[in-house]
């Protein structure tokens, strides 16, 4: 089963929006963490936010944790054309496997 | 650094051919992992190595899969022999220490498998 669960499965805002991508996830956790993966391309890791942490920036983007809720929001201020890509949350189980979600498929229209 | 590296980028071949997928993973790396991304299952992890031995093989879907990692420079994903249904991206991704830390993916390999 998924580790990770991503909402919304699309997203499609105008450049210049804010672009909020959710993850649930269903098992205590030691990190959390962010990919983009662009059309025809590998993963890219964005950001990870370890358990005891609630909030991190890097540039655009900035990532919060609610382990009481067992979820995560990726929100992309400002956001440009080439921001359009594939955005997955992926945690690790028990068993020590980084489990992906299905991923948020995001359109910046410029 | 070059990022890990992934041969070929594109395979297209018959139902029946032995297959091979190659990885070089980041020099220094010590974690190895294999996934297999398609638009019905996502993204899944097939096997991952750390220190070139194998710690998890769970997610190969049969016996007509197979993996090494000779040497800590070289991995090798096999499909012997290919059906179509193995039709998809497969990913190599390293990682440098603790192996729940970031992954760093390669570009991937598109098998078709006609």
């Amino acid at each position: 089963s998924q580790q990770g669960e991503e909402d919304p499965q699309a997203l499609s805002i105008q450049e210049g929006e804010n672009a909020t991508m959710n993850c649930s996830y269903k098992t205590s956790i030691n990190n959390l963490q962010w990919y983009r993966q662009n059309s025809g391309r590998g993963l890219v890791h964005l950001i990870l936010i370890r358990s005891n942490e609630r909030e991190k920036h890097s540039g655009r983007l900035r990532v919060t944790l609610d382990t009481s809720k067992k979820s995560s929001s990726l929100l992309i201020t400002a956001s440009r054309a080439a921001d359009t890509a594939s955005y997955f949350c992926a945690t690790y189980n028990q068993g020590g496997k980084l489990i992906f979600g299905q991923g948020t498929e995001l359109s910046v229209k410029p | 650094d070059a990022g890990v590296i992934q041969s070929p980028r594109h395979e297209v071949t018959e139902m029946g051919q032995e297959v091979t997928l190659r990885c070089k993973p980041i020099s220094g790396h010590n974690s190895l992992f294999w996934y297999r991304q398609t638009m019905m299952r996502g993204l899944e992890l097939l096997i991952y190595f750390n220190n070139n031995v194998p710690i998890d093989d769970s997610g190969m879907p049969e016996d007509r899969f197979s993996a090494k990692m000779p040497n800590a420079s070289f991995s090798t994903l096999k499909i012997q022999p290919s059906e179509p249904r193995d039709s998809a991206v497969y990913f190599c991704a390293s990682t440098l220490g603790a192996h729940m830390d970031e992954q760093f993916f390669g570009p991937g390999t598109r098998l078709t498998v006609l």
